[in-house]
């Protein structure tokens, strides 16, 4: 089991670029959920997807930040254009849907994203 | 909505316990959890209790759940420098796949 794979590890861009994050999730897990994570607000979710379809996006910052998820095996968040104030580490985790709540959440390594 | 509340730092000696406590708002929370954050690392499940219980025993970890207080505890038995991280805790409610709602995370510091 490879684990929540997300790509790239570190990614450095200027203010007012397009950024993509990309993440795999565990194979046979339906629920996938991106997070952002700073050192002021603490893990923040943005945005969950269960079985590839949007659930809430309510933390999603602004209309600048759009998720998707084309198929049960990836996911990207991009960010267009990006601001410094969106540097932070953002988390893929997954896990898989079921009736009981102890299916634990797997996170990834981590993107962390510097905008200058 | 759910608000989790930790203190931010704890320091302990290597060899002593530590105790990481949390506080939580939502009397449905069903499901509670403890991750730990290492260095440039993703936050990995550490152990997790569920409201119907009031403790849990696994090696050096101790959970306590007081749910009349909504107060959880993480309890490290001869604390490593390896345990040295940050600790989250976190709640779910038992409806549908409502997602964790985390601590902002304790920094467990341990002096050798």
């Amino acid at each position: 089991d490879a684990g929540v794979i997300q790509s790239p590890r570190h990614e450095v861009t200027e203010m007012g670029q397009e950024v993509t994050l990309r993440c795999k999730p565990i194979s046979g897990h339906n629920s996938l959920f991106w997070y952002r994570q700073t050192m002021m607000r603490g893990l923040e979710l943005l945005i969950y997807f269960n079985n590839n379809v949007p659930i809430d996006d309510s933390g999603m910052p602004e209309d600048r930040f759009s998720a998707k998820m084309p198929n049960a095996s990836f996911s990207t968040l991009k960010i267009q254009p990006s601001e410094p104030r969106d540097s932070a580490v953002y988390f893929c985790a997954s896990r898989a849907l079921s009736g009981q709540g102890q299916s634990p959440l797997h996170f990834g390594n981590g993107t962390r994203l510097t905008v200058t | 909505g759910e608000d989790v509340e930790q203190s931010l730092f704890l320091s302990v000696r290597e060899g002593d316990s530590s105790v990481i406590n949390c506080t939580y708002t939502d009397s449905s929370s069903t499901y509670l959890y403890w991750y730990k954050q290492e260095p440039g690392a993703g936050l990995q499940l550490l152990t997790y209790i569920f409201s119907n219980m009031d403790m849990k025993q696994d090696q050096r970890l101790t959970v306590l759940l007081n749910k009349k207080d909504k107060h959880l505890s993480l309890r490290i038995a001869d604390t490593q420098t390896g345990d040295s991280a940050i600790y989250f805790c976190a709640t779910r409610r038992n409806s549908g796949n409502t997602p964790l709602v985390f601590g902002k995370g304790t920094r467990l510091s341990v002096i050798a």
